[in-house]
């Protein structure tokens, strides 16, 4: 089955740019979602295909898809912005449809 | 506004089934053109797509839960449930509803799950 990777851990200073990573072969092929959770709360969608953002949230945060990997950057970022971020695709073998998430990744701001 | 939310015991019995539903406030399951979904995710991990349900009945399974894992919808509700058979400790989690892609006659797109429900923890223990 199809697998997606994650760094566990992202530590960026306040102000500074986090860049965190999501590994699957041929993933650029694929439409990747990104998602925030903060502590004892349910996920938020804040990336999806590739580098849209739902309404209300902030354009420092932006993706992008190619090849092997896909990022989500986060520019300028806050306390707030400290959470476990999981990346996500559809993955359609013959007649099954497949819905892998990444291992995550916990952002710390410093 | 869509809203989702978990109901259900907090507490199940190993070897016994879990049963949850997922009701949908804001629009309506009927003809939505949507899957809806559950997720869930154990203590400390991250997280496990269970299965999807399309508003018409259609169904999509984890295949490593494949053979315990239910889902049926009820439009007249506006709800859908999720049924995990013969459960063990290791099924222990916060259980997530979400709304899951769109699908009409010329594909599907919005393949992401958003809103999500606040989540339900389940305990397996005897």
């Amino acid at each position: 089955s199809y697998v997606l990777t994650q760094p566990p851990s992202v530590s960026v200073a306040p102000g500074q740019t986090a860049t965190l990573t999501c590994v699957g072969n041929n993933i650029g092929s694929k439409s990747v979602h990104w998602y925030q959770q903060k502590p004892g709360q349910a996920p938020v969608l804040v990336v999806y295909d590739d580098y849209d953002r739902p309404s209300g949230i902030p354009d420092r945060f932006s993706g992008s898809n190619s090849g092997k990997t896909a990022t989500l950057s986060i520019t300028r970022v806050e306390g707030g912005d400290e959470g476990d971020y999981y990346c996500q695709v559809w993955d359609i073998n013959s007649d099954h449809r497949d819905v892998i998430f990444g291992g995550g990744t916990k952002l710390t701001v410093l | 506004q869509l809203q989702l939310q978990e109901s259900g015991p907090g507490l199940v019995k190993p070897s016994e089934t879990l049963s949850l539903i997922c009701n949908v406030s804001g629009g309506s399951i009927s003809n939505s053109y949507r899957y809806w979904g559950w997720i869930r995710q154990r203590p400390g991990e991250g997280l496990e797509w269970i299965g999807s349900i399309f508003y018409s009945g259609n169904t999509y399974y984890n295949p490593s839960l494949k053979s315990r894992v239910t889902i049926s919808i009820d439009t007249s509700k506006n709800q859908f449930s999720l049924r995990l058979t013969s459960v063990i400790a290791a099924d222990t989690a916060v259980y997530y509803c979400a709304r899951d892609a769109y699908c009409s006659a010329g594909g599907c797109s919005n393949n992401f799950f958003d809103p999500w429900g606040q989540g339900t923890l389940v305990t397996v223990s005897s």
